[in-house]
């Protein structure tokens, strides 16, 4: 079945380290996204891809990096840089072009947490 | 830039009644899409509906409906019969060209089904 996968679900981090969260689809969609969620909070945007080997920051990019080598994959990382880094990270993916109908495909989430 | 605003924190409903989730929204796009997803406690993002900028009538689906008021730049959802299930977050979004197609979220809305 199609979908998309992001692991792990749970992931804890020391203060002062990097840590890549991870993001795979196989529905052959080109563009993917990452989504911050805080507790109470909407989800914020940190950066999305429409096609491979190009992205774009969105509303909070400051302290993430991504890369997106393959259609498939979308990794974020969140590096030492972010102050404030404990939330709920989701990643999403779309077809692309002007039919703004197209939905997102949601992936199950990952929970970080700095210790 | 486009702002998505749900005014309603929290909303408490009883079954089998109806209920009205507000969301407004600014934009300078003339053509952008509305999104409505639901985010149980889990933490997972489902699809509920979606409504074109130049779609002449409200979108349905099911128990879910969109009442779309363009001049005013609302988009309600209606849920109608709710269930204890429904006791959930909901989120509305748009996507557009000025913001690269990824959607924008408001803060939500926390409803409360109750006996």
């Amino acid at each position: 079945d199609g979908g998309i996968t992001q692991s792990p679900k749970y992931l804890f981090r020391k203060e002062g380290q990097n840590v890549t969260l991870s993001c795979e689809q196989n529905l052959n969609h080109d563009a993917m996204y990452w989504y911050r969620q805080d507790p109470g909070q909407g989800l914020r945007l940190i950066y999305y891809s429409q096609i491979v080997n190009d992205f774009q920051k969105g509303d909070i990019a400051e302290g993430y990096s991504v890369s997106r080598e393959k259609k498939e994959s979308f990794p974020l990382t969140v590096t030492s840089a972010q102050k404030n880094p404990t939330a709920f990270y989701l990643c999403a993916s779309s077809g692309t072009g002007g039919a703004l109908g197209y939905g997102y495909t949601f992936g199950s989430g990952t929970r970080l947490t700095v210790v | 830039a486009q702002k998505i605003t749900q005014t309603q924190p929290g909303m408490f409903v009883q079954e089998k009644e109806a209920v009205t989730l507000d969301c407004t929204y600014d934009t300078s796009d003339p053509s952008y899409g509305l999104f409505w997803y639901k985010q149980p406690s889990s933490g997972e993002m489902i699809f509920l509906i979606y409504q074109g900028s130049y779609d002449q009538q409200n979108a349905t689906e099911g128990r879910y409906s969109l009442n779309f008021q363009k001049a005013r730049k609302s988009a309600n959802l209606v849920i109608s019969a709710s269930q204890l299930g429904d006791s959930a977050m909901y989120f509305c979004a748009m996507r557009g060209p000025n913001s690269g197609y990824a959607l924008n979220f408001g803060k939500g809305t926390s409803l409360l089904v109750t006996p």
